[in-house]
């Protein structure tokens, strides 16, 4: 267990529709990332946050956006959904923001759109 | 951005052997992490290493930072071992210091059999 909590594990939605993916980091970890696995793609960076503050920005599509509040947990918002946004999401994190850091994922959120 | 290489892209192994994965990177990193994942889907870190060789058990990583290599080396192989192997390399996202992103690479896939 890395101590890194995403909610839900599975969901299944339909294309158009928005969900939301829920993470928890570690306890005293202020950064959070979030990460997409799909099988043509691999694992791919979309977006970090420290403290509540965007930091980086990787592969991120406009119709997905994420924040982190002040308790420190984040949300990974996904929206007009296509059949491609089927993937493995991954949240992860870390206790400070720079690359000296060792990063540790959750379980993951599996997502399937129909 | 880097470039993250691993190789061999697949593995079998009888129950027992020994093997040996490398991971080669494009360019200097500032951190480098092995992650196993399971055929469950959970992402577990196994080593952080930048530079230097650790140990954990079975397992053991040597990471020679001025030649841009990683190897992972397995010991006595289990069934549990299988699964796919992750070298990521660490560095500064585009927006520089106080942002992080991890590259991996498209993995070693290792199957144990008894």
């Amino acid at each position: 267990d890395s101590g890194v909590t995403q909610t839900p594990k599975h969901l299944i939605t339909a294309t158009g529709q928005r969900v939301t993916l829920r993470c928890s980091p570690r306890s005293g970890d202020l950064s959070v990332y979030w990460y997409q696995q799909s099988l043509d793609q691999g694992l791919q960076f979309l977006i970090q946050y420290y403290n509540g503050e965007e930091r980086a920005k990787g592969n991120i599509l406009e119709r997905f956006s994420a924040q982190q509040f002040p308790d420190l947990h984040s949300e990974l918002n996904l929206s007009s959904l296509e059949l491609g946004d089927s993937a493995l999401y991954f949240c992860a994190s870390s206790v400070g923001a720079a690359s000296g850091n060792t990063i540790y994922f959750g379980e993951g959120s599996w997502l399937t759109v129909v | 951005g880097i470039q993250v290489e691993q190789s061999p892209p697949d593995l079998i192994l009888q129950e027992g052997a020994n093997s040996t994965l490398r991971c080669n990177l494009s360019d200097s990193v500032n951190n480098l992490q092995w992650f196993h994942q399971n055929p469950w889907g959970q992402l577990i870190n196994l080593f952080y290493i930048p530079s230097g060789t650790k140990q954990n058990g079975r397992l053991s990583a040597t990471t020679v930072a001025t030649e841009r290599y990683s190897l992972l080396y397995i010991s006595s192989s289990q069934t549990t071992d299988s699964g796919v192997y992750f070298c990521a390399g660490g560095a500064p996202a585009y927006s520089g210091a106080g942002s992080y992103q991890l590259t991996f690479g498209k993995g070693t896939k290792l199957s144990v059999i008894p």
